[in-house]
Parts: C-alpha cells; sequence; structure tokens
C-alpha cells in the first residue's frame, strides 16, 4: 500500500499570502487529521476529518481552515500568512473499523516558510 | 486540559546502556502513543498502547503503559547508535484522534 502523500514538500510564501496543502491518505482509510510543528510550539493538533465532516478542531484562528473530499483527500488553508506559520505540517491517516488500532499514519509532511 | 509532560527532554548517552523516559499526562485517556522523529523526517509510529498494563516491545525498546499512575515509559536496552532521535508520547483526547503531545525527548546515542 502507497503511504500518506503530502504535497508540495516545501513551500515559500510571504507575509500576507495564502497557501492549501493536501493529503492523501493510504487508501480506504477515511479518518485525516493535520497537525503543525514548530520549535517554540512543538506538535499542535489542527483537525480531524470523516467522511468529508470535520470532527474536531484545534485550537487555531479561522485563518486555518480545512476540508476533505469523497476519495478521502483532504487539503488545509492557512489564508494571511503570518510569520509564526512558518511550521512542518503533517498528515496523518487512520484505518477503518477492523483494521483500527488506533494507530496514526503520517505523511513526510509539508514544510512552508513565511518570510 | 489535558497536558502531556516528558522527561528527560535532551538524553546523551553511550552505546550498550540502558535508559528510560518518562511520559506523564493529566487526564485520563484509552490510548497512548510514542513515536520516533529523525531530523528534518516525519513521525514513525512506535507503540499504541491501549489498556492499563500494556507492555509493547520491538527490538531493543519497550514501552509500558499505567492507566492508575497516568504514565507510560518507554525503555531503551542496549542502546545502539541508530536509536538516536526525538521520541514523542502522545494521548489521544476523548479517543477521537486528537493527540496531545509531550514536548520530546531528544536522544543522543555516542559510540
Amino acid at each position: 500500500k502507497a503511504g500518506v502523500t503530502q504535497t508540495p514538500r516545501y513551500l515559500i510564501k510571504t507575509r500576507g499570502q495564502q497557501v492549501t496543502l493536501s493529503c492523501s491518505p493510504i487508501s480506504g482509510h477515511r479518518s485525516v487529521s493535520w497537525y503543525q510543528q514548530t520549535p517554540g510550539q512543538g506538535l499542535q493538533f489542527l483537525f480531524e476529518y470523516f467522511s468529508e465532516t470535520q470532527r474536531n478542531k484545534g485550537n487555531f484562528p479561522g485563518r486555518f481552515s480545512g476540508r476533505q473530499f469523497s476519495n478521502s483527500r483532504s487539503e488545509m488553508n492557512v489564508s494571511t500568512l503570518e510569520l509564526g506559520d512558518s511550521a512542518l505540517y503533517l498528515c496523518a491517516s487512520v484505518p477503518n473499523d477492523r483494521e483500527n488500532t488506533g494507530e496514526l499514519f503520517f505523511g513526510e509532511g509539508s514544510r512552508l516558510t513565511v518570510l | 486540559e489535558l497536558k502531556v509532560e516528558q522527561n528527560p527532554l535532551f538524553l546523551s548517552m553511550q552505546e550498550g546502556k540502558n535508559y528510560t523516559i518518562y511520559c506523564n499526562y493529566s487526564t485520563t485517556s484509552d490510548r497512548l502513543y510514542w513515536y520516533r522523529q529523525d531530523p528534518g523526517k516525519s513521525l514513525e509510529s512506535l507503540f499504541v498502547l491501549l489498556s492499563n498494563g500494556a507492555v509493547k516491545q520491538e527490538g531493543r525498546l519497550m514501552a509500558s503503559l499505567d492507566t492508575k499512575a497516568r504514565l507510560s515509559t518507554l525503555h531503551i536496552t542496549a542502546a545502539v547508535h541508530d536509536l538516536s532521535a526525538t521520541y514523542f508520547c502522545a494521548v489521544d483526547w476523548h479517543s477521537n484522534y486528537q493527540l496531545i503531545w509531550g514536548a520530546g525527548t531528544k536522544l543522543i546515542i555516542k559510540p
């Protein structure tokens, strides 16, 4: 099985711009969650989607949004970028039902630099 | 609010030695995770612990969970250089894949 695929892997933006990151989960996985990793704040939960519905949202401003499509692929968007948004954004998928041991499988991440 | 504390945050040790990383959390949870991260890389799953008294082992790593004490440990036996990495524990708040993470333990193993 192919793993979790995140694109782009690296990107550079300037303050005020917006960015869209994409995540394709492992085939058959319907739950996708997003995390932000920074040296200062560590790993923080952004949001979690299941069957196109956002089930949980972390404590981030409204500039951070996401969605999930019918094929389980997910995107997250950050608008009006700030310097503090520079981070590694990680996507994880979870197996369904019978296969579910609770394990999250992470992609390689999208490293965003805001100048 | 759920808090997860790891200690130590930094550990430098010699090959062949044993050591333990501790993970304390503040609220009852059904799932505790251990992940490994190499510099510039993503998170690699090591263990998922689901019940009190759970113990899992993989190679030189062994993890255990005491839900009553809200404590998990990751024990390293006879460390080798390849185990150098940052190790994170995380707790699933409300069992809904909203993981709350510890700050990570940076482990350096010297030959």
